[in-house]
C-alpha cells in the first residue's frame, strides 16, 4: 500500500474488555513496530518485529499486553482486560529493516477505555 | 542499550527567533540519529537523520541538526521559527540493531 494504515481508528471500550488493534505496514517492509503515546507525552516502546518473529518484547507493559504478525505483514496488538490507564495512541510503525532507515508511522488508533 | 534524552519537554520561542530542540544520545556504537516532528492531531514524519556521513545535516521546513560525538549531542535548530512550526518533536537513536528508541518529545510553541 501506500503507506501504513492502522485501525480501527478509534475504539471506545468498557474496562475489563479485550480489544484488538491491526496494523497493515507499507508493503515490502520486514520490520514493525508498535508504540503507545498517552495524551501529551512521549513515545512508549512496545514489540518490534523482524519478519515475524520478535526479537524485543521489553517494551509490552503486561501480561495483558500481546502481538502478533503473520506472513511478515499485517500485525495485530491484543490487549486482554483493558484497564483505564491503557487510554492512549497507539501507533504502529515500518521499516525495510535495515540499520538506518527510517521508520514510516501510521495514523494511530485512539483508544478510550471507559 | 541506546537511549536519548530530549532537554526540555515544552520550548517556547517568538515568531522570527531561533529554535534550538536539545537531544543527547547513548550508544555503545556509532549511532545513526533522527528527528521525527508531530504536528497537531497528526502522525510522526521525518525531518531529518544521520548515518554517519556529513555531521551537519539539513532537513524538511528549513531545520538543521549538527552531530556531535564528544558532547554525545544531536541538536536540532531553526535559524528563524515559523508559527507553522508549532509541533511536537521527538529525536531518535538506532544503533546496532534496527530497531529504534525514541525521546519523550519537545513541544514547541511559537508565539506572534
Amino acid at each position: 500500500g501506500a503507506g501504513v494504515s492502522q485501525s480501527p481508528s478509534n475504539k471506545v471500550t468498557e474496562k475489563g474488555k479485550d480489544v484488538e488493534l491491526r496494523c497493515d505496514p507499507i508493503s515490502g517492509h520486514t520490520a514493525l513496530y508498535w508504540y503507545r503515546q498517552r495524551l501529551g507525552q512521549g513515545l512508549e516502546f512496545l514489540i518490534y518485529f523482524q519478519g515475524n518473529s520478535a526479537p524485543d518484547k521489553s517494551g509490552l507493559p503486561s501480561d495483558r499486553f500481546s502481538a502478533e504478525r503473520t506472513g511478515e505483514s499485517v500485525s495485530t496488538l491484543t490487549i486482554q482486560r483493558t484497564q483505564q490507564e491503557d487510554s492512549a495512541v497507539y501507533l504502529c510503525a515500518s521499516s525495510s529493516g535495515f540499520r538506518g532507515h527510517e521508520q514510516f508511522f501510521g495514523p494511530g488508533t485512539r483508544l478510550t477505555v471507559l | 542499550a541506546q537511549s536519548v534524552t530530549q532537554l526540555g519537554s515544552h520550548v517556547s520561542v517568538s515568531e522570527g527567533a531561533l529554535v534550538l530542540l536539545r537531544c543527547n544520545y547513548s550508544s555503545s556504537v556509532p549511532p545513526y540519529l533522527f528527528w521525527y516532528v508531530q504536528y497537531p492531531n497528526q502522525g510522526l514524519q521525518l525531518l531529518l537523520k544521520y548515518t554517519s556521513a556529513a555531521t551537519l545535516v539539513k532537513g524538511i521546513n528549513g531545520f538543521e541538526a549538527e552531530f556531535k560525538k564528544s558532547e554525545t549531542s544531536f541538536h536540532l535548530t531553526k535559524p528563524s521559527a515559523h508559527m507553522s512550526d508549532a509541533a511536537e518533536y521527538f529525536c531518535a537513536v538506532s544503533d546496532k540493531h534496527d530497531d529504534m528508541r525514541f525521546g519523550a518529545g519537545t513541544r514547541l510553541t511559537v508565539k506572534p
